[in-house]
């Protein structure tokens, strides 16, 4: 079974520019989540989609951050503009069940942005 | 609102000593517990999990048990390998949101 698909795997930017990553989850997981990882702390949950419906963007910076997850397949993370304090590891992760807190979330390798 | 804070690292072991990384939790209600690592350039993987309390979750040798009374899921390994060097998450899953710990990094030395 194909794992947690991400691209790019590293981005380099400068400040106020765009960027926008890639996730392709495992197949037929319904939710999907993006994470936020700065250097030396864990992730921080940005948003989690269930199906192609929204059910949490509480963490979500939505003056600069967007999220869509098209026909409840793929999803892509946007920033724009990006700041230096975005610079961070964006980890997409899917599960197979709906807010099931018992379910494992599956992680891809994660992109890692750099902003200049 | 819900927390979980791990022991602070870098933590060096020499191969063969047994390790434990300490964890806790705040949290309303009765949520999962896990522990992800991360090996050096590889994504978050589950190393393992428990479900409700009293639970012992174990897997490649590491084991941990859910402790509602002490509100605790340390980590612990009776030998470490240098393969076992990496960074280890301990989080906790309330209704579908992980919430992580900052991680604690560990380095086996031969």
């Amino acid at each position: 079974e194909a794992g947690v698909a991400q691209s790019p795997r590293y981005k380099i930017i400068e400040k106020r520019q765009s960027v926008a990553f890639w996730c392709n989850p495992i197949s037929g997981h319904a939710t999907l989540y993006w994470y936020q990882q700065i250097l030396g702390q864990g992730p921080k949950l940005l948003i989690q989609f269930q199906n192609n419906g929204v059910v949490d963007d509480s963490q979500l910076p939505k003056d600069r951050f967007s999220a869509e997850r098209l026909k409840g397949v793929d999803s892509t993370l946007k920033i724009q503009p990006a700041k230096l304090e975005d610079s961070a590891v964006y980890l997409c992760a899917s599960s197979s069940r709906v807010g099931m807190g018992t379910d494992t979330q599956y992680f891809g390798p994660g992109t890692r942005l750099t902003v200049l | 609102g819900d927390s979980v804070t791990q022991m602070e690292g870098p933590v060096t072991l020499s191969e063969e000593a047994f390790l434990t990384i300490n964890c806790t939790y705040t949290a309303t209600g009765y949520p999962s517990l896990f522990w992800y690592v991360q090996y050096p350039g590889e994504g978050l993987q589950l190393l393992l999990k428990a479900t409700k309390a009293d639970d012992k979750g174990s897997n490649k040798g590491f084991e941990a048990t859910y402790r509602k009374e002490t509100t605790s899921f340390h980590l612990e390994k009776g030998s470490v390998q240098v393969s076992d060097s990496a960074v280890y998450f301990c989080a906790l899953n309330q209704g579908g949101k992980l919430i992580f710990g900052q991680g604690t990094e560990l380095s086996v030395k031969p």
